[in-house]
C-alpha cells in the first residue's frame, strides 16, 4: 500500500494567511493526487484532482502543486469557512489510500 | 446531479455481517467505479473496495478476507457486506462514485454503523 503523510497537524492560523498543507507519498506517483475538505459530520468534499486540478465552483486561493513522492495544497488567504479536515488520498494504486488528515484552526 | 445515499442497520452485533446499500439517483449505475469507504477517528478514511459495472471489483487487502461488493444494476443500488465483524469495525460508512479523473467527487452523506452486543 502507499502510505500518505501529512503535516502539519493540527494547524492554527489566522484569517488572511497563507497556509501550507503537504503530503508525502511512500512510493513514487504520477498526478492522482486528491485533495479534500471535511467538516465535521459531513462527507469529504473535492477540492483539487489530478494535483493541481481546481474542481470547478471552488475558490481560486485553493490551489495544489507537487510530483513524485511531495504533494501541496496551499490556501492563499484564509476565510473563516476554511476551517476544517483537509485530506490527501491517492488513486495511483489500489488500494486507495488516505492522508491522516490536517485540523485547520482559525 | 448524481446522489448517493447509504442505508441500512445503524447497529451491528460482534461475528455477524455488516450489510449496506448505496442507493445511486440522478445517473445510471453503469460505467462507474462505485466505492464503499470508511472513516474512524482512529485510523481515518479507510478504502474498502470498489465493484466496476456489476463484475470487476478490487478489494482491501486487509478487509478482502471480509468484504463483498456487489451491484443491482435494475435497482440502481450497489452493496457492502462484510463478515464476522468486531468493535473495531465501527465507523462511518460512505459510498462513492470514482470519477474519470481518479477522484471522489460524489460521495453518500455517511452511515454510523455500530458493532456493539
Amino acid at each position: 500500500d502507499i502510505q500518505m503523510t501529512q503535516s502539519p497537524s493540527p494547524l492554527s492560523a489566522s484569517v488572511g494567511d497563507t497556509v501550507t498543507i503537504t503530503c508525502r507519498a511512500s512510493e513514487r506517483m504520477t498526478s492522482s493526487l486528491n485533495w479534500y475538505q471535511q467538516k465535521e459530520g459531513r462527507a469529504p468534499k473535492l477540492l483539487i484532482y489530478s494535483t493541481s486540478t481546481l474542481v470547478s465552483g471552488v475558490p481560486s486561493r485553493f490551489s495544489g502543486s507537487g510530483s513524485a513522492t511531495d504533494f501541496a495544497l496551499i490556501i492563499s488567504g484564509l476565510q473563516p469557512e476554511d476551517s476544517a479536515t483537509y485530506f490527501c488520498q491517492q488513486s495511483f494504486s489500489v488500494p486507495h489510500t488516505f492522508g491522516q488528515g490536517t485540523k485547520v484552526d482559525i | 446531479q448524481v446522489h448517493l445515499e447509504e442505508s441500512g442497520p445503524g447497529l451491528v452485533r460482534p461475528s455477524e455481517t455488516l450489510s449496506l446499500t448505496c442507493t445511486v439517483s440522478g445517473g445510471s449505475i453503469g460505467d462507474y467505479y462505485w466505492t464503499w469507504i470508511r472513516q474512524t477517528p482512529e485510523k481515518g478514511l479507510e478504502w474498502i473496495g470498489y465493484i466496476f459495472y456489476g463484475r470487476r471489483t478490487k478489494y482491501n487487502p486487509s478487509l478482502e478476507s471480509r468484504v463483498t461488493i456487489s451491484v443491482d444494476t435494475s435497482k440502481n443500488q450497489f452493496f457492502l457486506s462484510l463478515q464476522s465483524v468486531t468493535a473495531a469495525d465501527t465507523a462511518v460508512y460512505f459510498c462513492a462514485r470514482l470519477s474519470a479523473a481518479n477522484s471522489y467527487f460524489y460521495w453518500g452523506r455517511g452511515a454510523l454503523v455500530t458493532v456493539s452486543s
